[in-house]
């Protein structure tokens, strides 16, 4: 079945360092790549998206990179502060309505 | 602009009892609806979807089932909760399977 791989689990940076956290999708139709950010006891906030015929995007301190070829996508973090301390999750569209989440990577930085 | 809510925002049910999870969204016309359950330190799991008024999908075969009785409210039921129900609900809409907003959650404790 489809599957989003996740990794790490866990991430800790310094502040002002910078965070990568990868993706690998399974089904090739996939065409629509959301990242989250979810603070404890609060609902998944999208801070960035990108779609299959864009190879990169970015806003302001995140980036997101996407492989079709490979089946990755990446999330990037400039300059980190300790407000992107945060659970954050990949998803990749299956099919016109749905997602499929990744795992999650609990995100800790070091002030 | 568009608005999720989610009530109640706890709720703590003895195994046995009934369930009634209410989810309604502001501001927009026709959304897809979702009902999305988080295991405490896991990831998102897709329980339903809804494209439409009285139109229901079913992911995860169990003991929960959703209706959708007006356009922009999504309900999530049981009739006899299990321990294994527990856990962090989350509502979302979308357009036109695009972005997926979420709302607050629900957080269930079943005893």
């Amino acid at each position: 079945g489809e599957n989003v791989e996740q990794h790490p689990s866990t991430l800790s940076v310094q502040e002002g360092d910078s965070a990568v956290i990868k993706c690998t999708y399974s089904d090739s139709a996939s065409n629509y790549f959301p990242w989250y950010k979810q603070e404890l006891g609060k609902g998944p906030q999208l801070i960035i998206d990108i779609r299959s015929n864009v190879g990169e995007k970015k806003d302001q301190r995140i980036a997101v990179t996407l492989n079709k070829t490979a089946k990755h996508f990446s999330l990037h973090i400039t300059e980190t502060q300790p407000e992107d301390s945060a659970v954050y999750f990949c998803a990749a569209s299956i099919g016109t309505y749905k997602y499929i989440f990744g795992t999650g990577t609990r995100l800790k930085v070091l002030a | 602009s568009q608005t999720i809510h989610q009530w109640p925002a706890t709720l703590v049910q003895p195994v046995g009892s009934p369930l009634s999870l209410e989810c309604t969204v502001e501001g927009t016309s026709n959304p897809n609806l979702y009902w999305y359950r988080q295991a405490a330190g896991r990831g998102l799991q897709l329980l339903f979807y809804s494209v439409g008024i009285g139109q229901i999908s079913s992911e995860v075969p169990q003991n929960l089932s959703a209706s959708r009785p007006q356009d922009r409210q999504f309900i999530l039921s049981s009739k006899k909760l299990l321990l294994s129900d527990s856990g962090f609900y989350l509502c979302a809409w979308s357009l036109n399977g695009n972005e997926q907003y979420f709302g607050p959650g629900t957080r269930l404790t079943v005893t």
